[in-house]
């Protein structure tokens, strides 16, 4: 069975820390995805990989960052919390098929 | 003009009845469409993957895709009260291309 993981389900941090989510997959793939889901707005992609040590920014890369240091591992990271990074965060990965998995997400609020 | 457009619904139905979702997209090049169920504070769940035109069918679901008219269903038949969740279709270009999102429909299948 295919599997995505997320670090945390649930997150409370305080405005200006530095919050880091990470995102395991097993199942061998070259490219991860990160994106937040906001209501009304949909899923937004932040950043994506398509090996170790690439990244691409998406269509709203501001305020955050990422790390790729293993093919199975892929951590977001917020530099320093706002208020408006208060989100759903959703970790993907996608193989040679081009079929993409979600992991289970996690729910942000910073106060 | 967004890449992916999606009727955001509600959609209500009785249970047994069968359900239509729909997408229309504008790019092209797309080659490969997805459709994911996502229920409440959940991570999407990919439900069916096409590549390229034509029909594919998974028990009480079938998705089509018709690439001359840039639209893709989904159709759900004798749906359940367990089918109530929000449904995104999703398409990409290929390998190490971003996906598109349509925003959801969120339906309902009252008993």
């Amino acid at each position: 069975d295919v599997k995505v993981t997320q670090s945390s389900r649930y997150l409370v941090k305080r405005t200006g820390e530095k919050v880091f989510l990470e995102c395991v997959q097993d199942m061998d793939h070259e490219n991860m995805f990160w994106y937040r889901q906001d209501p009304g707005l949909g899923l937004r992609l932040i950043y994506f990989s398509y090996d170790v040590k690439m990244k691409e920014k998406g269509d709203i890369p501001e305020g955050y960052s990422v790390s790729r240091e293993k093919k199975e591992r892929f951590s977001l990271i917020l530099e320093s919390a706002s208020t408006n990074q208060t989100s759903m965060y959703l970790c993907a990965s996608s193989g040679t098929h081009n079929e993409q998995f979600f992991g289970p997400g996690t729910r942000l609020t910073v106060l | 003009q967004k890449e992916v457009e999606q009727d955001p619904g509600p959609l209500s139905v009785p249970e047994g009845a069968i359900v239509s979702l729909n997408c229309t997209y504008s790019n092209s090049a797309f080659q490969y469409f997805m459709w994911y169920r996502q229920y409440s504070r959940k991570g999407p769940e990919l439900l069916m993957y096409t590549y390229s035109s034509g029909n594919k069918e998974d028990g009480r679901f079938t998705a089509q895709v018709d690439k001359s008219s840039k639209y893709i269903s989904l159709f759900i038949r004798d749906s359940q009260p367990s089918d109530s969740a929000t449904y995104l279709c999703a398409m990409s270009a290929g390998a190490g291309n971003q996906f598109y999102f349509g925003t959801g429909t969120s339906l309902t299948v009252i008993p």
